[in-house]
């Protein structure tokens, strides 16, 4: 099983700051196949980024991914009042998928 | 727009058998376009796939959970559902349905219900 950890634990940030998040896989993700998603307190997570670098439908492209083999990023350039929030990695390249423990990023 | 909703008892005895059920609306299960999941969340605690199910019935199921997990899927219902065998408190958790595109590569949630909390206790 492929284990997701993500650093930092959380991120104090200012609105109109750029936050970037580390997601790091025990074992290459195959094909970049790598998810983030986002969840606020009493929702369930929506999907912001597939395969590592692609924006789900309806995303604003101030969300941007990266990264290979072990390691990727979530970078969102300029942090709007609605982005505070937990982030979550998921890998679907090997099964089992996996989820990261998350990445809150709260108001500073 | 697709929409998923859970439903079932939010509290279950240790030892019995935790049973929830996923309705869907707006889309079909039987379109065969979509894997439909059940993932839960501990509370205050991260993301556990449990496994998914397709329209025909076929099933796969995360290893750490297989022993105890049944996945079923009524189509005339346009229901699935989840049951979770011989529980323990660590199986205290928010619920979730999800859907996942069989036109993409691997599993990724696009569509999600709203969750429901299942407490095990006495």
């Amino acid at each position: 099983e492929i284990v997701l950890t993500q650093s930092p634990g959380t991120l104090s940030l200012s609105p109109g700051e750029r936050a970037t998040l580390s997601c790091r896989a025990s074992q290459s993700v195959s094909s970049s196949y790598l998810a983030w998603y986002q969840q606020k307190p009493g929702q369930a997570p929506r999907l912001l980024i597939y395969g590592a670098s692609s924006r789900a439908t309806g995303i604003p492209d101030r969300f941007s991914g990266s990264g290979s083999g072990t390691d990727f990023t979530l970078t969102i350039s300029r942090l709007e009042p609605e982005d505070f929030a937990v982030y979550y990695c998921q890998q679907y390249g090997s099964s089992p998928l996996t989820f990261g423990p998350g990445t809150k990023v709260d108001i500073k | 727009q697709v929409q998923l909703q859970e439903s079932g008892p939010g509290l279950v005895k240790p030892s019995q058998t935790l049973s929830l059920t996923c309705t869907v609306s707006g889309g079909s299960i039987s379109s065969g376009d979509y894997y439909w999941s059940w993932i839960r969340q501990p509370p205050g605690k991260g993301l556990e796939w449990i496994g998914y199910i397709y329209y025909s019935g076929s099933t796969y199921y995360n290893p750490s959970l297989k022993s105890r997990v049944t996945i079923s899927v009524d189509t005339s219902k346009n229901q699935f559902s989840l049951k979770l065998s011989s529980v323990t408190a660590a199986d205290t958790a928010v619920y979730y349905c999800a859907r996942s595109d069989t036109a993409m590569v691997g599993l990724i949630f696009d569509y999600w219900g709203q969750g429901t909390l299942v407490t095990v206790s006495s």
